[in-house]
């Protein structure tokens, strides 16, 4: 069974400075996704960004990318600029490759992220 | 687009008492899931249905059932309340060849 594991229950950061939340999975799949969510007070999930397993290039979108380290079953995201908008849960999550029975998410506990003014 | 869409938001039960959670999307999605979240937690998956009349067990089934009669609808029965069901219910849904899921609004529900 895959699991995603979130080793940072807590973050802080200050307005406009960078910061990075950590992931760590396993799986013995070769053809996956993984992603990060985002979940703020409204308790709404919000995707910030997805990777697929068999892309070397690391995803980007806008002030948000992840270091994706396949051989170490690592990925995390960095939020660059960070703004007071960013403060939310953040959830890493897994899901197998095209199959038949959908895109089935394993979520990590996730980390909370709080942005200081 | 309404999107995914889940009633009721909130929900108070007793022990023993059942219920259904409702969820619907209008975006034609073939894939369809119930994830709870517990307090602090990550979301863990119930149920998924691959489509109309196809539905499987999650990580975590014992407790409720679901039914997939059309496309649209997924709803979620709870028969018997226990406390242990205490969380908030997320619904979403994703379209065949892509892996990306589009969640609803959530229900939180409490059994007291």
């Amino acid at each position: 069974a895959q699991t995603v594991t979130q080793s940072q229950p807590e973050m802080s950061v200050q307005e406009a400075e960078t910061v990075t939340l950590s992931c760590t999975y396993d799986t013995s799949e070769s053809d996956y996704y993984l992603f990060w969510y985002k979940q703020p007070p409204s308790r709404q999930m919000i995707l910030v960004i997805r990777q697929e397993a068999y892309k070397q290039q690391n995803a980007t979108e806008n002030r948000f990318s992840v270091n994706f380290q396949k051989a170490a079953k690592s990925f995390s995201l960095k939020i660059s600029d960070s703004q007071l908008g960013d403060a939310a849960m953040y959830f890493c999550a897994y899901s197998r490759g095209q199959e038949t029975s959908g895109s089935r998410l394993t979520f990590g506990e996730g980390t909370q992220l709080t942005v200081n003014p | 687009n309404a999107g995914v869409t889940q009633t009721p938001k909130f929900r108070i039960l007793k022990i023993g008492q059942s219920m259904t959670l409702q969820c619907a999307q209008d975006m034609n999605h073939n894939y369809m899931y119930w994830y709870r979240q517990d307090p602090g937690m990550g979301l863990k998956l119930i149920y998924y249905s691959v489509g109309a009349g196809i539905t499987d067990k999650g990580e975590v089934p014992n407790g409720y059932n679901v039914s997939r009669s059309t496309t649209e609808d997924f709803p979620l029965r709870l028969e018997l309340a226990a406390p242990s069901q205490t969380s908030v219910y997320f619904c979403a849904s994703s379209p065949p060849g892509k892996n990306e899921q589009f969640f609803g609004p959530g229900t939180r529900l409490t059994v007291l």
